[in-house]
């Protein structure tokens, strides 16, 4: 079972460059969540999506972009880096957002913004 | 404003007990969800509690008050394995997942 796939998972960019974070679940599930993950704090929600087609923001969207065109599929963009970007990024899915469906995560993307 | 509170970190001795508090102010409470990560790694569920109570499994324990706010995670015969980072995370009333800093544990020998 593979779960949850990130691609890439290492990565350096200079600023103002553009990339795109993949994620692919293979759990059917309908809601996915990137998050970043920054030293001294939690874990925080930058988009998610509850199904196909969807997208949301999150609680610190500002400088990125989402896309879910496919069910299994969740892409994070990055349209001008920043260091401030600088972090390690964590994609979820879950089957649904209630009662006690946990987040299942992929192994994380560590991108550094020079 | 939202805020998850857990110590930054805790030391133990392997086959002791540790327990890892977590105090909580959200808009709204749905559920709370402790995960282990270890480092370099992705966090995995440990736990989820949404009465109050005890909910055990295994050599891993979690309790919740919710009038009070607080959960714990109570870890059992612990092993080296068990050095980790625990993260609490509690569900709020829009059903989103706020996260807690994460308390790094510490085995030794």
């Amino acid at each position: 079972n593979a779960g949850v796939t990130q691609t890439p998972k290492f990565r350096v960019l200079k600023t103002g460059q553009s990339m795109t974070l993949l994620c692919a679940q293979d759990m059917n599930h309908e809601y996915m969540y990137w998050y970043r993950q920054d030293p001294g704090m939690g874990l925080r929600l930058i988009h998610y999506s509850v199904g196909e087609g969807t997208t949301a923001k999150g609680e610190v969207p500002d400088g990125y972009n989402v896309s879910r065109l496919k069910k299994q599929n969740f892409l994070l963009g990055l349209e001008s880096a920043a260091p401030s970007q600088t972090s390690v990024y964590f994609c979820a899915s879950s089957y649904s957002s209630g009662d006690s469906q946990p987040q299942h995560f992929g192994d994380g993307t560590r991108l550094s913004i020079l | 404003g939202q805020n998850i509170d857990q110590p930054t970190e805790m030391t133990a001795t392997e086959g002791a007990i540790v327990q890892i508090n977590c105090t909580y102010q959200t808009s709204g409470f749905n559920g709370l969800f402790w995960y282990q990560q270890h480092a370099g790694e992705a966090p995995t569920f440990l736990s989820y509690n949404v009465l109050d109570g005890l909910e055990e499994k295994g050599r891993f324990s979690s309790f919740l008050s919710r009038s009070k706010g607080y959960s714990y995670l109570l870890l059992k015969e612990l092993q080296m394995k068990d050095s980790a980072s625990y993260l609490c995370a509690v569900q709020d009333s829009n059903y989103q997942l706020i996260w807690g800093a994460g308390t790094k544990l510490i085995i030794k020998p």
